[in-house]
């Protein structure tokens, strides 16, 4: 009955990988978001999808593809992965896409590029 | 543009005892919402409690409450009867309804309950 899953946990990769995070909310939200938190904890948004379209889109590397098949999954593709890709990565959703919807995170994925 | 400040890196609390997070922010939208989230170190982002701009009552989750002085701008999350348990890094976060729509953290305060 997990709100906000996300797969792997963690994970361990070299430089130069391509690497995938997948996504999936059962709480029937019609927007999801990227985010990356970097090692001083710093939290900011990657993207967000309403409804499968692609609604935020901040200043991320192309390496980075988000991917929405339906309303409930959201994946985040890396390409090429560098040294300071590693942080940890955070799944979330809204019921829509208003300043006054929460926001539920996944548990989140710790990357690590060595 | 929106800005989520947190002035206390960290706070050290004896159990039992009230303890207040201070959380500033500042924005040109009349229309926002505020929310406070908990992150223990075991990773997960806990949502805590929400307060909306237009709210006329102060939000109270539990132990939780937001003391919210809009003119001030302000947002503190008050803790009432600290427990163990409590001690983790709080984020204080705001979304505008207009203007990026994003939201955006504070830089967190790393909160210890001492036995």
């Amino acid at each position: 009955d997990t709100a906000v899953s996300q797969t792997p946990k963690y994970l361990v990769t070299q430089m130069g990988n391509d690497k995938s995070i997948k996504c999936e909310q059962n709480l029937g939200h019609d927007t999801m978001y990227w985010y990356k938190q970097d090692s001083k904890k710093f939290l900011k948004i990657m993207f967000s999808y309403n409804n499968k379209e692609l609604i935020i889109n901040e200043t991320v590397p192309n390496r980075f593809s988000p991917k929405s098949p339906d309303k409930a999954h959201l994946n985040l593709h890396i390409n090429s992965l560098e040294l300071g890709d590693s942080a940890v990565y955070f799944c979330a959703s809204s019921r829509a896409d208003r300043g006054t919807d929460t926001q539920y995170f996944g548990p989140g994925t710790r990357l690590t590029v060595l | 543009a929106q800005k989520i400040t947190q002035t206390q890196p960290g706070m050290f609390v004896q159990e039992k005892e009230a303890v207040t997070l201070d959380c500033t922010y500042d924005t040109s939208d009349p229309s926002y919402g505020l929310f406070w989230y908990k992150q223990p170190s075991s990773g997960e982002m806990i949502f805590l409690i929400y307060q909306g701009s237009y709210d006329q009552q102060n939000a109270t989750e539990g132990r939780y409450s937001l003391n919210f002085q809009k003119a001030r701008k302000s947002a503190n999350l008050v803790i009432s009867a600290s427990q163990l348990g409590d001690s983790a890094m709080y984020f204080c976060a705001m979304r505008e309804n207009q203007g990026a729509q994003k939201l955006v953290f504070g830089q967190g305060t790393r909160l210890t309950i001492n036995p």
